[in-house]
C-alpha cells in the first residue's frame, strides 16, 4: 500500500531565504511521486512530478524535488522564497495499480517580508 | 493554458437535498476524476471516469454518489441525499492518460456546505 507523510503542517520561511518541504513516502511499488500547490481560492496545480526518470526533479516557479530511494524521501526546495510562494503544498504518490492519487495532509507555506 | 472549470464555486444545501457539482474538463483529456477535501483532512480519491464508465470508485462513493457525462462536455458529481459529512471541498481533474505521466489538470473546487 502506498502512503505519504509531510512532515510539517507549518513552514515559515523570510523571503529570499530557502525553502525545504519534507515528504516521505511509503511504496510497494517503484512509485511516482508529485508535489502540488493550492493557492488561496485557487484549484490544484501540478508543480512537479518524479516518474523513475531523473531524481533530480526541476519544477515550476524555481521548484524542485530529489526522488530519494534509500531514504524514501521528495523532499521539495526553493533556493530563494518569494512573497507569491505563499501557499500550500502537498506531496502526493500514484498508487502504480490503479493509478489513484494517494495524497499527503499539506504543508502551509508563510513567508515573512 | 487549458483549465478545469468547477461551479458553482460555492454551494450551501440542506440535509437531504440532492445537488450537481459540475465540471467541464480540458477538451482533449479522456479520463476524469473527483477528488474531495473535508476541512483539516486529506485529499481523498472519489472515482475516476473514462468511456462513459466509472472505472475506478473509493469506499468513500457509496449509492448516494453517481457520476455523468450528459453532454460530451460536462462532468458531474450528483450527491443524492446530502449529509452534514457531505460537508467538504470537492475537486475535479482530468487528464490525457490515466497514468499522470502530465499529471492530472485540477479545477478550483466546489466547497459544499450541508446545514
Amino acid at each position: 500500500a502506498q502512503s505519504v507523510t509531510q512532515l510539517d503542517s507549518h513552514v515559515s520561511v523570510s523571503e529570499g531565504t530557502p525553502v525545504l518541504l519534507r515528504c516521505n513516502y511509503s511504496s510497494s511499488y517503484s512509485p511516482s511521486l508529485f508535489w502540488y500547490v493550492q493557492h488561496p481560492n485557487k484549484g490544484l496545480q501540478l508543480l512537479l512530478k518524479y516518474t523513475s526518470a531523473a531524481t533530480l526533479v526541476k519544477g515550476i516557479n524555481g521548484f524542485e524535488a530529489e526522488f530519494k530511494k534509500s531514504e524514501t524521501s521528495f523532499h521539495l526546495t526553493k533556493p530563494s522564497a518569494h512573497m507569491s510562494d505563499a501557499a500550500e503544498y502537498f506531496c502526493v504518490v500514484s498508487a502504480r495499480s490503479n493509478y489513484q492519487l494517494i495524497w499527503g495532509a499539506g504543508t502551509k507555506l508563510i513567508i515573512k517580508p | 493554458e487549458p483549465e478545469v472549470t468547477q461551479t458553482p464555486s460555492h454551494q450551501v444545501t440542506q440535509m437531504g437535498q440532492e445537488v450537481i457539482l459540475r465540471c467541464v474538463p480540458i477538451s482533449n483529456h479522456l479520463y476524469f476524476y473527483w477528488y474531495r477535501q473535508i476541512l483539516g483532512q486529506k485529499v481523498e480519491f472519489l472515482v475516476s471516469f473514462y468511456n462513459n464508465e466509472i472505472s475506478e470508485k473509493s469506499e468513500i462513493f457509496d449509492d448516494q454518489f453517481s457520476v455523468e457525462r450528459p453532454d460530451g462536455s460536462n462532468f458531474t458529481l450528483k450527491i443524492r441525499s446530502t449529509k452534514l459529512e457531505d460537508s467538504a471541498m470537492y475537486f475535479c481533474a482530468s487528464s490525457e492518460t490515466p497514468d499522470q505521466l502530465d499529471g492530472y489538470t485540477f479545477g478550483s473546487g466546489t466547497r459544499l456546505t450541508v446545514v
